[in-house]
């Protein structure tokens, strides 16, 4: 199975600050066929459920401010928030779903919670 | 607009049984296929399982298989987690969530607020 593990656990930035999470993937999630790789990025506020933020790896969701971006290819994986906002405060998490076998898995890093320094 | 509400949570022994309901609305239901993913207190996100759009397909997390069973009901737009000889380490937040159908990245683009399942005798 392919396990994600991300750093830090936890983090906290400044107000207007460069924040970045890191989620290295212990197989490549790269599809050779389509050169795209299968790992998505939500954000979690306390009492909420995750909000999809990017998939591809790089591709931001419609209505996700642009300060948020992904990037990486194949086993490791970056979001950043390029000026942290008081509302970014959350526990972010990565999401791998390929499979080459029939059987489908969509595991999760442990999450990195961010905080405001 | 587009809702998913999850029912069918609460307080069970340990060993006993419980169905989740996520009832869809504001979508064609039939056309998408759905998860179950839970949050133990103060944990992470954990994948549970997926059933395809015509509910032929269901794959399940290690954790679950044979104990867990996903089905739908088209007709009802709603998603089922059937959940038999549960175990403490079971208690968390169950949440539904829609896999996104245009681009084929397989990631979750609408998610419900979630029911608590607490495993305790």
């Amino acid at each position: 199975d392919i396990v994600l593990t991300q750093s830090p656990d936890s983090l906290a930035v400044s107000l207007g600050e460069r924040a970045t999470i890191n989620c290295k993937s212990s197989q490549s999630v790269l599809y050779s066929s389509n050169n795209k790789n299968y790992l998505a990025w939500y954000q979690q506020k306390p009492g909420q459920p995750p909000k999809l933020l990017i998939y591809w790896a790089s591709t931001r969701e419609s209505g996700v401010p642009d300060r948020f971006s992904g990037s990486g290819s194949g086993t490791d994986f970056t979001l950043t928030i390029s000026s942290l906002q008081a509302e970014d405060v959350a526990v972010y998490y990565c999401q791998q779903s390929y499979t080459t076998s029939p059987e489908r898995m969509y595991n999760f890093g442990q999450g990195t919670k961010l905080e405001i320094k | 607009q587009v809702q998913l509400v999850e029912s069918g949570g609460g307080v069970v022994q340990p060993g006993r049984s419980l169905r989740l309901s996520c009832a869809a609305s504001g979508f064609t239901f039939s056309y998408y296929s759905f998860h179950w993913v839970r949050q133990a207190p103060g944990k992470g996100l954990e994948w549970v399982a997926v059933i395809s759009d015509d509910g032929n397909n269901k794959y399940y997390a290690d954790s679950v298989k044979g104990r867990f069973t996903i089905s739908r009901d088209n007709s009802k737009n709603t998603m089922y987690l059937q959940m038999k000889s549960l175990r403490p380490e079971d208690t968390a937040v169950y949440y539904c969530a829609r896999e996104e159908k245009y681009t084929g990245s397989y990631h979750f683009d609408q998610w419900g607020q979630g029911t608590l399942v607490t495993v305790s005798s």
